[in-house]
């Protein structure tokens, strides 16, 4: 069964500046990935997708992730963060019959 | 367009009471799934229909968990008896068919208190 990892449980950043969330995963093929965003007291919102061919993502809110198969990594990024980033952040892994969600990274942003 | 539609927000009831959570998904979606939020436990996948059928249920808890999906437009999530243990917030999410492949659109939960 495939597994996914976010190491960093909380990360505070100051507004403005840049942002990376980090994502790992275990399994044997190219699994489908996901990012998605939860805002306190709300469901989860999909950020991004990848599936295949172009190894970097666009998403909504300014957001990408770079799919790294050598790393088994697949990243989160924002070149500059809003205050209205602050959230709470999942990585989820999907394959045949199965899909898995991170544990979350809890992201603060300082004014 | 609406989106998963969770009732009630939020629960508070006294232990041993029965609790239902109810969910409408997105009109077009073939897959519902119920999800339990903890801080201790994180997201954890209770079940999952395809077509209205349970098809991975190995996730419930323990028989006081049940789940139904009667048609393509609503499913219950019941607790009976309710344990102070089963206080968590309680997501419905649905997706078009599949399950792995298909990006997930959650509602915005029920926060279930158990005194």
């Amino acid at each position: 069964a495939q597994s996914v990892t976010q190491p960093d449980i909380h990360i505070t950043v100051s507004e403005g500046a840049s942002l990376e969330l980090r994502c790992n995963y275990s399994y044997g093929a190219t699994p489908y990935l996901f990012w998605y965003v939860q805002s306190p007291g709300q469901g989860l919102q999909l950020l991004l997708k990848y599936f295949s061919g172009d190894t970097l993502v666009q998403g909504i809110k300014g957001f990408e992730a770079e799919f790294k198969r050598s790393q088994s990594s697949f990243n989160l990024r924002k070149p500059s963060v809003h205050w209205s980033d602050a959230a709470e952040y999942f990585c989820a892994v999907g394959a045949p019959g199965d899909m898995r969600f991170g544990a979350g990274t809890r992201l603060t942003v300082k004014p | 367009d609406a989106g998963v539609i969770q009732s009630p927000r939020h629960e508070v009831t006294e232990m041993g009471q029965e609790v239902t959570l109810r969910c409408k998904p997105i009109s077009g979606h073939n897959s519902l799934f119920w999800y339990r939020q903890t801080m201790m436990r994180g997201l954890e996948l209770l079940i999952y229909f395809n077509n209205n059928v349970p098809i991975d249920d190995s996730g419930m808890p323990e028989d006081r968990f049940s789940a139904k999906m009667p048609n393509a437009s609503f499913s219950t999530l019941k607790i009976q008896p309710s344990e102070p243990r089963d206080s968590a917030v309680y997501f419905c999410a649905s997706s078009r068919q599949g399950y792995s492949n298909q990006p997930q659109h959650f509602g915005d939960g029920t926060r279930l208190s158990i005194l």
